[in-house]
């Protein structure tokens, strides 16, 4: 079964208002968590890394006010796009990883949720 | 910038047909390297994870790693139909946790 886990899979949105994708990790506690979005044949771009009890890191060029990334406890983080506009569908895609590992990560620990598809109409 | 290049294809392949599948980095200070195959409209899969200079191999797949010329790729033999998706290359740089990500090549198994 999935380890990470996404709500909603797809959403669809009247432009303006606001939207919210959860990620949680089943089996374990993540303190940090990643947001990824994808445009049509286009890559993965990480959007911020969410940090339990902290703020959110944002990548440059991501509107931390547009984007805001909630992580309240070890299992869940939340991406809520504020004042949704059609540019903003796309697909959303978090990670996660158990703590305690050390650095080079084994690819096999870094656990990605289902994806959620936003359009914004 | 740190850059992970991969020809987006689309790649097509006969069926049986072995297929090369290739990746740049510009970050030296990368560590691990990855390659994810992903279906359209889903979440990316691991295919394989490779670390060290050299081959790697696991069932159909080879992974090739080249850290002097900073480039990795991926073999895929006897290809089949099913192997048809996008298949993008991540790299771990040892400045951070999060994986960056090529645009993928989009490989075409034909039958």
């Amino acid at each position: 079964g999935a380890v990470v886990s996404q709500h909603p899979s797809w959403v669809i949105c009247k432009s303006g208002t606001s939207v919210k994708i959860e990620c949680r990790s089943l089996d374990f506690q993540a303190t940090t968590m990643f947001w990824y979005r994808q445009f049509p044949k286009q890559s993965l771009m990480l959007m911020a890394t969410s940090n339990e009890g902290s703020k959110a890191t944002y990548e440059q060029g991501v509107e931390k006010d547009k984007f805001l990334i909630n992580h309240a406890s070890l299992t869940l983080s939340t991406l809520t796009v504020t004042s949704a506009h059609p540019e903003d569908s796309s697909f959303y895609i978090c990670s996660a990883r158990p703590p305690g590992q050390t650095f080079p990560y084994s690819g096999n620990t870094i656990y990605f949720g289902e994806g959620s598809w936003l359009t914004v109409v | 910038q740190k850059e992970v290049e991969q020809n987006s294809g689309p790649l097509s392949v006969p069926e049986g047909a072995i297929a090369s599948l290739n990746c740049t980095y510009s970050d030296r200070g990368s560590q691990s390297f990855f390659w994810y195959r992903q279906y359209s409209g889903k979440s990316p899969e691991l295919i394989m994870s490779i670390y060290s200079n050299g081959d790697k191999e696991d069932g159909r797949f080879t992974a090739q790693l080249n850290k002097a010329s900073q480039y990795v790729s991926l073999l895929i033999r006897d290809s089949q139909p099913s192997d048809s998706a996008t298949y993008l290359c991540a790299v771990h740089s040892n400045s951070g946790y999060a994986l960056n990500f090529g645009k993928g090549t989009s490989l075409l198994v034909t039958p």
